[in-house]
């Protein structure tokens, strides 16, 4: 079945660094997400790409959706003590009129103040 | 607006007993999903209603899990019986339209001991 690597799983960082995390697949999607999840609470939506090649800013935040439609990375500027928590890519796939998500195994991140 | 509510947030049941989770959408989103997480694994697709119609239930693992979504508003997904390695957290989301981003609610925590 469809499958993403996402790396790093993990990755501790100092606060005001820069983070990027990918999520590379074999399969074509024609939607990407990229959520976070804090402890207890459910993955929050942080950016939403349509198009390959497309690329868009939250904030602090930005994601591509790769030119292939295998890929997308999201790159975190500035890193805050809030940044922490685990993010996860998820790839949108359509199947005979279905559709779902597939999701990465997560980046878990943590920041050192 | 409120968000996709799920209830109950944690749930602790025995072995062979049934659980009866719930989510409630964002109102007038048609489409609803729910997926779990097992520790440490990713998150996984599990099914995808639209109005109270199943539209893809590939995900579901099996005949134990039964979701239902009468009259096209809130959704049920029942384990009977439950096994321990149902443990996980369930989560539901939803979406306008199929292929827009998904929200999620905070999560039910299921241990089966």
């Amino acid at each position: 079945g469809q499958q993403l690597n996402q790396s790093p799983q993990s990755m501790f960082i100092q606060e005001g660094e820069d983070v990027s995390m990918n999520c590379t697949s074999s399969s074509i999607f024609n939607t990407w997400l990229w959520y976070k999840q804090d402890p207890g609470e459910g993955p929050v939506l942080l950016i939403a790409l349509y198009k390959a090649g497309e690329l868009t800013s939250n904030g602090r935040l930005t994601a591509q959706f790769g030119i292939t439609r295998k890929d997308s990375f999201l790159n975190i500027s500035a890193s805050i003590p809030s940044d922490v928590g685990i993010y996860f890519c998820a790839g949108q796939i359509t199947t005979s009129g279905t559709y779902k998500y597939i999701f990465g195994t997560g980046t878990r991140l943590k920041v050192l103040a | 607006e409120a968000g996709v509510t799920q209830f109950p947030s944690h749930s602790v049941i025995e072995k062979g007993q049934t659980v009866t989770l719930r989510c409630d959408p964002i109102s007038g989103h048609d489409n609803l999903y729910w997926y779990r997480r097992v520790m440490g694994k990713e998150i996984k697709f599990l099914l995808h209603f639209v109005k109270e119609s199943k539209q893809d239930e590939s995900g579901m693992p099996n005949n134990r899990f039964l979701a239902e979504r009468t009259g096209g508003t809130y959704s049920t997904l029942k384990v009977q019986p439950a096994e321990l390695e149902d443990s996980g957290v369930y989560f539901c989301a939803s979406s306008l339209h199929p292929n827009t981003e998904a929200f999620f609610g905070q999560g039910t925590r299921l241990t089966v001991v």
